[in-house]
Protein backbone atom coordinates (compact mmCIF):
# COMPACT_ATOMS: atom_id res chain seq x y z
CA UNK A 1 0.00 0.00 0.00
CA UNK A 2 1.71 2.84 -1.26
CA UNK A 3 0.40 5.90 0.64
CA UNK A 4 3.17 8.30 -1.15
CA UNK A 5 3.01 8.54 -4.63
CA UNK A 6 5.71 10.27 -7.47
CA UNK A 7 4.83 8.52 -10.43
CA UNK A 8 7.21 10.64 -12.66
CA UNK A 9 10.52 8.18 -11.68
CA UNK A 10 12.75 10.76 -13.98
CA UNK A 11 12.34 14.39 -14.69
CA UNK A 12 14.66 16.65 -17.04
CA UNK A 13 14.54 20.06 -17.11
CA UNK A 14 16.93 22.98 -18.97
CA UNK A 15 19.06 24.83 -16.88
CA UNK A 16 16.81 28.83 -16.07
CA UNK A 17 13.70 26.83 -16.75
CA UNK A 18 11.15 25.92 -13.64
CA UNK A 19 11.26 22.28 -12.52
CA UNK A 20 7.89 21.06 -11.20
CA UNK A 21 8.06 18.02 -8.90
CA UNK A 22 5.12 15.93 -7.89
CA UNK A 23 3.82 13.94 -5.48
CA UNK A 24 0.70 12.15 -4.26
CA UNK A 25 -0.79 11.01 -1.31
CA UNK A 26 -4.06 8.91 0.29
CA UNK A 27 -4.31 8.91 3.86
CA UNK A 28 -5.59 11.84 4.79
CA UNK A 29 -4.11 11.79 8.45
CA UNK A 30 -1.26 13.08 7.08
CA UNK A 31 -0.64 16.65 8.12
CA UNK A 32 2.56 17.82 7.78
CA UNK A 33 5.01 16.91 4.54
CA UNK A 34 9.18 17.44 3.56
CA UNK A 35 10.75 17.48 0.34
CA UNK A 36 14.42 15.67 0.61
CA UNK A 37 17.27 16.50 -2.24
CA UNK A 38 19.32 13.60 -2.13
CA UNK A 39 22.70 12.65 -3.94
CA UNK A 40 24.13 8.93 -4.90
CA UNK A 41 25.91 7.64 -2.12
CA UNK A 42 24.73 10.47 0.43
CA UNK A 43 21.84 10.68 2.79
CA UNK A 44 18.96 12.99 1.67
CA UNK A 45 19.10 16.67 2.39
CA UNK A 46 15.86 18.48 4.09
CA UNK A 47 14.50 21.30 1.73
CA UNK A 48 11.30 22.19 2.42
CA UNK A 49 8.60 21.56 4.29
CA UNK A 50 4.49 22.57 4.42
CA UNK A 51 2.18 21.85 7.53
CA UNK A 52 -1.42 21.19 6.50
CA UNK A 53 -2.91 24.81 8.00
CA UNK A 54 -0.63 26.43 4.66
CA UNK A 55 -1.11 25.89 0.92
CA UNK A 56 2.12 27.66 -0.25
CA UNK A 57 5.39 27.65 1.56
CA UNK A 58 8.42 29.42 0.00
CA UNK A 59 12.28 29.35 0.40
CA UNK A 60 14.25 31.02 -1.97
CA UNK A 61 14.18 29.17 -5.32
CA UNK A 62 11.73 26.54 -3.95
CA UNK A 63 8.14 26.78 -3.25
CA UNK A 64 6.60 23.88 -1.93
CA UNK A 65 2.06 23.98 -2.64
CA UNK A 66 -0.15 21.75 -0.67
CA UNK A 67 -3.72 20.71 -2.46
CA UNK A 68 -5.70 18.69 0.59
CA UNK A 69 -8.47 18.04 -1.28
CA UNK A 70 -6.69 16.83 -4.01
CA UNK A 71 -4.34 15.18 -1.50
CA UNK A 72 -1.34 16.44 -3.85
CA UNK A 73 2.02 18.46 -3.27
CA UNK A 74 3.96 19.97 -5.62
CA UNK A 75 7.71 21.17 -5.83
CA UNK A 76 8.88 23.79 -7.56
CA UNK A 77 12.08 25.31 -8.24
CA UNK A 78 12.98 27.88 -10.44
CA UNK A 79 15.23 29.10 -11.39
CA UNK A 80 16.49 25.82 -12.12
CA UNK A 81 20.31 25.17 -11.89
CA UNK A 82 23.03 21.99 -12.62
CA UNK A 83 23.28 21.62 -9.14
CA UNK A 84 19.66 20.70 -8.32
CA UNK A 85 20.17 17.35 -10.27
CA UNK A 86 19.68 15.09 -7.53
CA UNK A 87 16.89 12.69 -6.99
CA UNK A 88 14.16 14.58 -4.48
CA UNK A 89 11.99 12.57 -2.33
CA UNK A 90 8.66 13.67 -0.98
CA UNK A 91 7.72 12.57 2.77
CA UNK A 92 4.86 12.73 5.15
CA UNK A 93 3.77 12.44 8.53
CA UNK A 94 0.61 12.26 10.64
CA UNK A 95 0.84 13.90 14.08
CA UNK A 96 -0.18 11.15 15.92
CA UNK A 97 2.72 8.71 14.00
CA UNK A 98 5.56 9.69 16.55
CA UNK A 99 7.62 11.09 13.45
CA UNK A 100 7.45 8.58 11.37
CA UNK A 101 7.71 9.36 7.86
CA UNK A 102 6.54 7.95 4.95
CA UNK A 103 8.37 8.43 1.47
CA UNK A 104 7.66 8.57 -1.91
CA UNK A 105 9.99 6.75 -4.46
CA UNK A 106 11.73 9.18 -5.71
CA UNK A 107 11.80 11.55 -8.79
CA UNK A 108 15.30 11.94 -10.10
CA UNK A 109 15.67 15.43 -12.17
CA UNK A 110 18.49 16.04 -14.40
CA UNK A 111 18.63 19.69 -15.31
CA UNK A 112 20.58 19.96 -18.66
CA UNK A 113 23.00 23.42 -19.49
CA UNK B 1 31.06 19.82 13.25
CA UNK B 2 27.27 18.34 14.77
CA UNK B 3 25.63 15.85 12.31
CA UNK B 4 25.28 11.81 11.66
CA UNK B 5 27.94 9.42 10.93
CA UNK B 6 27.22 6.03 10.03
CA UNK B 7 29.91 3.73 9.44
CA UNK B 8 31.50 1.84 7.66
CA UNK B 9 30.57 3.46 3.93
CA UNK B 10 30.61 0.14 2.55
CA UNK B 11 29.79 -3.19 4.19
CA UNK B 12 30.52 -7.13 2.69
CA UNK B 13 29.14 -10.25 4.37
CA UNK B 14 28.72 -13.55 3.86
CA UNK B 15 25.20 -15.08 3.78
CA UNK B 16 24.32 -16.38 7.05
CA UNK B 17 26.59 -13.97 8.98
CA UNK B 18 25.03 -11.27 11.49
CA UNK B 19 26.14 -7.90 10.75
CA UNK B 20 25.94 -4.59 13.08
CA UNK B 21 25.61 -0.79 11.07
CA UNK B 22 26.09 1.79 13.05
CA UNK B 23 24.91 4.84 13.52
CA UNK B 24 26.14 7.92 15.88
CA UNK B 25 24.83 11.64 16.28
CA UNK B 26 26.38 14.83 18.29
CA UNK B 27 23.25 17.05 17.88
CA UNK B 28 21.45 15.96 21.03
CA UNK B 29 18.36 14.55 19.48
CA UNK B 30 16.32 11.98 21.16
CA UNK B 31 14.80 10.49 18.40
CA UNK B 32 16.16 8.01 15.75
CA UNK B 33 15.62 6.48 12.58
CA UNK B 34 16.86 3.38 10.68
CA UNK B 35 15.37 3.12 7.20
CA UNK B 36 15.79 0.74 4.19
CA UNK B 37 16.08 2.13 0.64
CA UNK B 38 15.61 -0.24 -2.37
CA UNK B 39 16.49 0.72 -6.26
CA UNK B 40 13.68 2.87 -7.11
CA UNK B 41 11.72 2.93 -4.05
CA UNK B 42 11.51 5.15 -1.48
CA UNK B 43 12.66 4.82 2.02
CA UNK B 44 11.35 2.47 4.01
CA UNK B 45 11.06 2.41 7.97
CA UNK B 46 12.98 -0.35 10.04
CA UNK B 47 12.65 0.54 13.52
CA UNK B 48 12.81 3.83 15.29
CA UNK B 49 13.70 5.36 19.28
CA UNK B 50 12.09 7.98 20.87
CA UNK B 51 14.06 7.81 24.16
CA UNK B 52 17.13 5.97 25.23
CA UNK B 53 16.26 2.34 25.92
CA UNK B 54 13.23 2.64 23.98
CA UNK B 55 12.25 1.43 20.19
CA UNK B 56 9.69 0.51 18.58
CA UNK B 57 9.33 -1.05 14.72
CA UNK B 58 9.07 0.41 11.89
CA UNK B 59 7.09 -1.39 8.92
CA UNK B 60 10.01 -3.91 7.12
CA UNK B 61 11.07 -4.58 11.05
CA UNK B 62 11.63 -8.50 10.54
CA UNK B 63 15.25 -10.03 10.44
CA UNK B 64 16.87 -6.55 11.99
CA UNK B 65 17.34 -5.61 15.77
CA UNK B 66 18.54 -2.35 17.51
CA UNK B 67 19.48 -1.33 20.44
CA UNK B 68 19.46 2.55 21.93
CA UNK B 69 22.15 2.24 25.60
CA UNK B 70 22.87 6.09 24.57
CA UNK B 71 21.65 8.74 23.41
CA UNK B 72 24.01 9.06 20.79
CA UNK B 73 24.15 5.55 19.29
CA UNK B 74 21.43 3.61 17.44
CA UNK B 75 22.91 0.48 15.92
CA UNK B 76 21.07 -1.79 13.52
CA UNK B 77 22.05 -5.78 13.43
CA UNK B 78 21.18 -7.31 10.10
CA UNK B 79 20.49 -11.08 11.28
CA UNK B 80 20.91 -14.02 9.26
CA UNK B 81 16.67 -14.12 9.18
CA UNK B 82 16.51 -11.28 7.07
CA UNK B 83 16.11 -12.55 3.38
CA UNK B 84 17.14 -9.83 0.80
CA UNK B 85 19.72 -7.84 3.22
CA UNK B 86 21.55 -6.37 0.43
CA UNK B 87 20.39 -2.11 0.38
CA UNK B 88 21.22 0.89 1.08
CA UNK B 89 20.62 1.34 5.10
CA UNK B 90 20.01 5.64 6.72
CA UNK B 91 20.13 6.37 9.86
CA UNK B 92 17.80 9.50 11.03
CA UNK B 93 17.74 11.61 14.34
CA UNK B 94 15.64 14.08 14.96
CA UNK B 95 14.54 17.12 17.79
CA UNK B 96 12.00 15.01 19.97
CA UNK B 97 8.31 15.72 18.61
CA UNK B 98 9.29 17.48 15.31
CA UNK B 99 10.85 17.80 12.41
CA UNK B 100 12.54 17.36 10.35
CA UNK B 101 14.86 14.56 10.34
CA UNK B 102 18.50 14.88 9.87
CA UNK B 103 19.85 11.92 8.11
CA UNK B 104 23.75 9.53 7.67
CA UNK B 105 25.35 9.45 4.85
CA UNK B 106 24.36 5.76 4.32
CA UNK B 107 25.88 2.57 4.79
CA UNK B 108 25.68 0.09 1.41
CA UNK B 109 25.46 -3.23 2.54
CA UNK B 110 26.26 -6.39 0.33
CA UNK B 111 25.50 -9.78 0.69
CA UNK B 112 27.81 -12.14 -1.22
Amino acid sequence: DQQVKQNSPSLSVQEGRISILNCDYTNSMFDYFLWYKKYPAEGPTFLISISSIKDKNEDGRFTVFLNKSAKHLSLHIVPSQPGDSAVYFCAASAQLGAQKLVFGQGTRLTINP
Amino acid sequence: DGGITQSPKYLFRKEGQNVTLSCEQNLNHDAMYWYRQDPGQGLRLIYYSQIVNDFQKGDIAEGYSVSREKKESFPLTVTSAQKNPTAFYLCASSIQGDQPQHFGDGTRLSIL
